[in-house]
């Protein structure tokens, strides 16, 4: 069955860059999304398709997606990005399937 | 304004029925999958299923199927999730979630408007 696979955890310092991957067989052939999920709230789509941004969402919020891997980086990282990040994906034999989740701590 | 109102918390035995629901406000409630997400306590989230409220399409991941039930009223704007016989390994945080697009066609997987969840407990 199709998986995504996640780092369970990343961490930065405020105001660097960091990239959050997920990797998966062919994901470069599939359309990613990202979600941000602060502890005891619903999560927050914050990259569909790849690398498209939702209305409200930060500039500093980006996505790759090729080979094996998708990418979610975030430029110049705040405090309250801090928070739990999944990918997600659809396979046509597994339907929808999220990765397992990374936590990013800003320190 | 987009608003998914979803019931409250539910505390059940193993074995019991329950059905959970997601009232959906400020947009066109058939023409939108609405999608079920779990996420058991401390851990990721997992996708249930999905369903088109125009016409009832519900669709399950492979590893839901059997296990739940999707439906909708769009009378009442309101989408449900249903066990008949509810399990420990059931407890967990059960959210529902509209997709981006509009349209039956659009990729159902895209989720930009979230309800607050509701959590259930499965205890003797």
């Amino acid at each position: 069955s199709f998986e995504l696979t996640q780092a369970p955890a990343v961490s930065v310092s405020p105001r660097q860059a960091v990239s959050i991957t997920c990797s998966g067989d062919k994901l470069g052939d599939k359309f990613v999304s990202w979600y941000q999920q602060k502890p005891g709230q619903s999560p927050v789509l914050v990259i569909h398709q790849n690398n498209k941004r939702p209305s409200g969402i930060p500039e500093r919020f980006s996505g790759a997606n090729s080979g094996n891997t998708a990418a979610l980086t975030i430029s110049e990282t705040e405090v309250t990005d801090e928070a739990d990040y999944y990918c997600q994906a659809w396979d046509s034999a597994t339907d929808v399937v999220f990765g397992g989740g990374t936590k990013l701590t800003v320190l | 304004e987009v608003q998914l109102e979803q019931s409250g918390a539910e505390l059940k035995k193993p074995g019991e029925s329950l059905k959970i629901s997601c009232k959906a406000s400020g947009y066109t409630f058939p023409n939108y999958w609405l999608a079920w997400v779990r996420q058991k306590p401390g851990k990721g989230l997992e996708w249930l299923g999905t369903i088109y409220p125009a016409d009832s399409d519900a669709r399950y991941s492979p590893s839901f199927e059997g296990q739940v039930t999707i439906s909708a009223d769009k009378s009442i704007n309101t989408a449900y999730l249903e066990w008949s016989r509810l399990k420990a390994s059931d407890t967990a945080m059960f959210y529902c979630a509209r997709t981006l697009f509009f349209g039956s066609g659009s990729h159902k997987d895209i989720l930009s408007y979230w309800g607050l969840g509701t959590l259930v407990t499965v205890s003797s």
